[in-house]
């Protein structure tokens, strides 16, 4: 079946410019969760959702990002006045459920290069 | 989530078995063990998971010790493709003091030679 999508793939986009970055989770999927990785660097968790509803945005790092999902599927990262310490991957993930016992189906990644 | 250790490196030769270790000896009762690896260029890929019970599955077996402080990762037959970083996660069933994420170490990076 169709795995997590995520568009667009890349990115480029100018200093202080607002972006907005897109995962189709799995069918059927409840949870969904958002990640960043840096060049040579590990994964960095900063958001997820059981349904449409983000129980703790603590992990974003700066009030300049925000996420939202609409109808228990699709859901959006949107930066804005982005910096050039925001180039990354972004990567999306599903999981049937949300917990310890769940799998995670990760997406092909967005690549955002900020100029 | 309790901490785990993994060698930094391993090689593999292709179509031989490798076995991939990870020790987790503050591994709590209600911890998951997890498997995700990262081929180059790539996003993570869910490879296995457990609790207590040896796991089988398309892509490789999870085998955990019996006091659960280590497990081992097997590949029955590495080819070019399972070239990777394997990442071992313990995730706590414990919704309480959990978002479920998963919290990525180094992993080890696993090479193939032909």
């Amino acid at each position: 079946g169709a795995g997590v999508s995520q568009s667009p793939s890349n990115k480029v986009t100018e200093k202080g410019k607002d972006v907005e970055l897109r995962c189709d989770p799995i069918s059927g999927h409840t949870a969904l969760y958002w990640y960043r990785q840096s060049l040579g660097q590990g994964l960095e968790f900063l958001i997820y959702f059981q349904g449409n509803s983000a129980p703790d945005k603590s992990g974003l790092p700066s009030d300049r990002f925000s996420a939202e999902r609409t109808g228990g599927s699709v859901s959006t990262l949107t930066i804005q006045r982005t910096q050039q310490e925001d180039s990354a991957v972004y990567l999306c993930a599903s999981s049937p459920h949300w917990g310890a016992g769940y799998e995670q189906y990760f997406g092909p990644g967005t690549r955002l290069t900020v100029t | 989530d309790a901490k785990t250790t993994q060698p930094n490196s391993m090689e593999s030769n292709e179509e031989e078995p490798v076995h991939l270790p990870c020790n987790h000896s503050t591994i709590s009762g209600t911890d998951y063990i997890h498997w995700y690896r990262q081929l180059p260029s790539q996003g993570p890929e869910y490879v296995i998971h457990g609790l207590t019970s040896n796991v089988n599955n398309r892509m490789a077996s999870l085998a955990i010790a019996e006091d659960r402080k280590s497990s081992t990762l097997i590949l029955h037959r590495a080819t070019l493709r399972d070239a990777a970083v394997y990442y071992c996660i313990l995730r706590d069933l414990d919704y309480g003091g959990s978002q479920g994420n998963l919290i990525f170490g180094k992993g080890t990076k696993l090479s193939v030679k032909p």
